[in-house]
């Protein structure tokens, strides 16, 4: 089943932050952040297991609640390079080892 | 980090026709390979499981007498789009998940091949 991103959309002026949040209907495992620029394939950005796990890289980071069944992406100080459609990706016990569920995805604009 | 590439990049195709679509894990060995389509402004659908050496699993809705998937060796996975038509126009992406990364199971896309099909 298919998690839910929130927002769908977000238009920044370069410089503020954003949060993109993922949430799914079942257990999770693990939750896969992806960056994607238009006509390119999905870059990744971060893996997040369970067990409250939290990590970021620069100004971008990421928390896990798997008790909520829910992640929570942070970008900080946000570049113009930030802009594209950023996905979760969701690894539940019954799906460990195969395919991830990808959300519908959270179009991010940052202007100058 | 872990390279895929996808050839063409992109083809225009007459309906009717057959594409082949190349993935191939660069430098390092996938057991499992994944195909996505991904039409505009939406997310990555999965179409199979391509695993080496065995069948490809198909996702629900997913023809695989249309969608041919091959997957000879553990570097190299191939998609051929039989009797194409312009509804199978779309962008497909490929993924391979980097054998024995535990717990991590990451996937490593490739850039994508943008089929056109007039």
């Amino acid at each position: 089943q298919q998690p839910v991103q929130s927002p769908q959309a977000v238009i920044l002026r370069e410089g503020e932050d954003a949060v993109i949040n993922c949430s799914s209907s079942k257990a999770l495992y693990s939750v896969h952040w992806y960056r994607q620029k238009h006509g390119e394939a999905p870059v990744f950005l971060m893996i997040l297991l369970k067990g409250g796990e939290q990590k970021g890289h620069e100004k971008i980071s990421a928390s896990f609640n798997e008790k909520k069944q829910q992640s929570s992406l942070y970008l900080t100080a946000s570049q113009l390079s930030y802009s594209g459609t950023y996905f979760c990706g969701t690894e539940s016990p019954d799906n460990y080892g195969q395919n991830f569920v990808f959300g519908p995805g959270t179009r991010l604009s940052v202007l100058p | 980090g872990a390279v895929v590439s996808q050839h063409p990049s992109w083809v225009i195709c007459k309906s009717g026709t057959s594409v082949k679509i190349e993935c191939r894990s660069l430098d390092f060995q996938a057991t499992t390979m994944f195909w996505y389509r991904q039409f505009p402004k939406q997310s990555l659908m999965l179409m199979a499981t391509s695993n080496e050496g065995s069948k490809a699993t198909y996702e629900q809705g997913v023809e695989k007498d249309k969608f041919l998937i091959n997957h000879a060796s553990l570097t190299l996975s191939t998609l051929t789009v039989t009797s194409a038509h312009p509804e199978d126009s779309s962008f497909y992406i490929c993924s391979a998940r980097l054998a024995g990364l535990y717990p991590y199971n990451e996937q490593f896309f490739g850039p994508g091949t943008r089929l056109t099909v007039l």
